[in-house]
């Protein structure tokens, strides 16, 4: 079982660039989820899954974009990178009793 | 809505000592709480998950308290050692429906 993985582990944009942040698990769990890392801040909900073709927005889904096509995937989409945007981005999913499973995170800077 | 907070943001200890880390929310009305550690540069790692009925779970060192009336868990590690240095982070979930809201962490650090 590799758990929870993301790609790419670090990147670097310029604003108004848009790219995809990769996030699968082999768990088939129906739960997904997307946070962000800010220091000082905690984590925040971004979006979340609780299946294949169904996406509800977090506490932050200004400027992320995401959907869900399969179980294992859950891709979230960056449509024009702002400098706000710098983060460390984790995935997760939830199986039994709501237990929750992190990815190692994507570390995004934008310029 | 949930606030989750955890006090101190920062503790020192020397190896041996046991560490007790506090987390508070507002909002007692809870499905579960889960405590997490995170190294740096790292993901974060699942230690205990106490659902609303539990007062408490224990794994290993570990252990963690859960007060709903008063709004308060505990994370207890005995014997401390330096590799348990780390950010302990506090996560809530409200209701069956997956969110979490997270405390900002306490970062500890055991010295030799």
């Amino acid at each position: 079982n590799a758990g929870v993985t993301q790609t790419p582990k670090f990147q670097v944009l310029k604003t108004g660039q848009s790219m995809t942040l990769q996030c699968a698990q082999d768990m088939n769990h129906e739960y997904m989820s997307w946070y962000r890392q800010d220091p000082g801040m905690g984590l925040r909900l971004i979006h979340y899954s609780v299946g294949a073709g169904i996406t509800d927005q977090g506490e932050v889904p200004n400027g992320y974009n995401v959907s869900r096509s399969t179980t294992e995937d859950f891709p979230l989409r960056l449509l024009s990178a702002a400098p706000s945007q710098t983060s460390v981005y984790f995935c997760a999913s939830s199986g039994t009793y709501n237990e929750q499973f992190f990815g190692p995170g994507t570390r995004l800077t934008v310029l | 809505k949930q606030e989750v907070t955890q006090i101190p943001a920062a503790l020192s200890v020397p190896e041996g000592e046991n560490l007790v880390l506090n987390c508070s929310f507002t909002d007692s009305a809870i499905y579960n709480l889960q405590w997490f550690r995170q190294d740096p540069g790292k993901g974060l790692t699942s230690l205990l998950l106490i659902q609303s009925s539990q007062r408490e779970q224990t794994s290993g060192r570990l252990n963690a308290s859960l007060d709903k009336s008063s709004g308060r868990s505990t994370l207890y590690i005995a014997a401390s050692q330096p590799g348990d240095s780390a950010t302990y982070l506090c996560a809530v979930a409200v209701s069956n429906d997956y969110k979490l809201s997270f405390g900002a962490g306490t970062t500890v650090t055991v010295r030799a």
